[in-house]
């Protein structure tokens, strides 16, 4: 079974902080993703890595940079945390190959910026 | 270009009734729509999944109808359970390698007992 483990469930930083979100999948899985998630807004694509050291911007990267040192793990970055950065964060992975595949989910880092 | 539209924001449906949810598209490049749902506390899992060559999807009482002339999709709940109490997602995304897919806004069902 495939499974997507973010480093933390609940997190509360100072605006201005410099904030890390870790995510670690274990199925080899070439392409990662980060989105957030608001109420009546739906998933919104930060970032996505199709494979080690290589990222593509989403809809929403301002704000946010990301790493991919190690292909099971992806790091979302806020340089400089601000409030409107308060929200739910999902990681996920996917094969890279052939036909659409499923797209795994961890269970997400609520975020608040005070 | 890019959206994925879906509606209602949220459903109220009573036990062994049809749930349904719509969404439509623009981009005509999409072609693979799948449904995602979420649980409270837990992150969206896929659901079931179509493709624009065919009309209908059918997953026990999970149900996709896909109407590709008006660039629109649906998810059928059948005989709705508690259980399936959640919040859903449409999708969208084209068949490139990097599996990117486009998220409709979410509908919160509730069925109640």
């Amino acid at each position: 079974d495939v499974k997507v483990t973010q480093s933390s469930r609940y997190l509360v930083k100072r605006t201005g902080e410099k904030v890390f979100l870790e995510c670690v999948q274990d199925m080899d899985h070439e392409n990662m993703f980060w989105y957030r998630q608001d109420p009546g807004l739906g998933l919104r694509l930060i970032y996505f890595s199709y494979d080690v050291k290589m990222k593509e911007k989403g809809d929403i990267p301002e704000g946010y940079s990301v790493s991919r040192e190690k292909k099971e793990r992806f790091s979302l970055i806020l340089e400089s945390a601000s409030t409107n950065q308060t929200s739910m964060y999902l990681c996920a992975s996917t094969t890279g190959a052939g036909a659409p595949q499923p797209q795994h989910f961890g269970d997400g880092t609520r975020l608040s910026i005070l | 270009q890019q959206q994925v539209k879906q509606s209602p924001q949220s459903l109220i449906v009573q036990k062994g009734g049809i749930s349904i949810i719509n969404c439509a598209y623009e981009n005509t490049a999409f072609d693979y729509f799948p449904w995602y749902q979420q649980f409270p506390g837990k992150g969206p899992a896929l659901l079931i999944a179509i493709r624009p060559d065919v009309s209908e999807k059918k997953e026990g009482r999970f149900t996709i109808s896909f109407n590709k002339s008006a660039k629109q999709f649906s998810l059928h709940i059948m005989d709705s359970q508690p259980g399936d109490s959640a919040t859903y997602f449409c999708a969208a995304s084209k068949n490139t390698g990097f599996q990117k897919l486009v998220f409709g806004t979410g509908t919160r069902l509730l069925v109640s007992p």
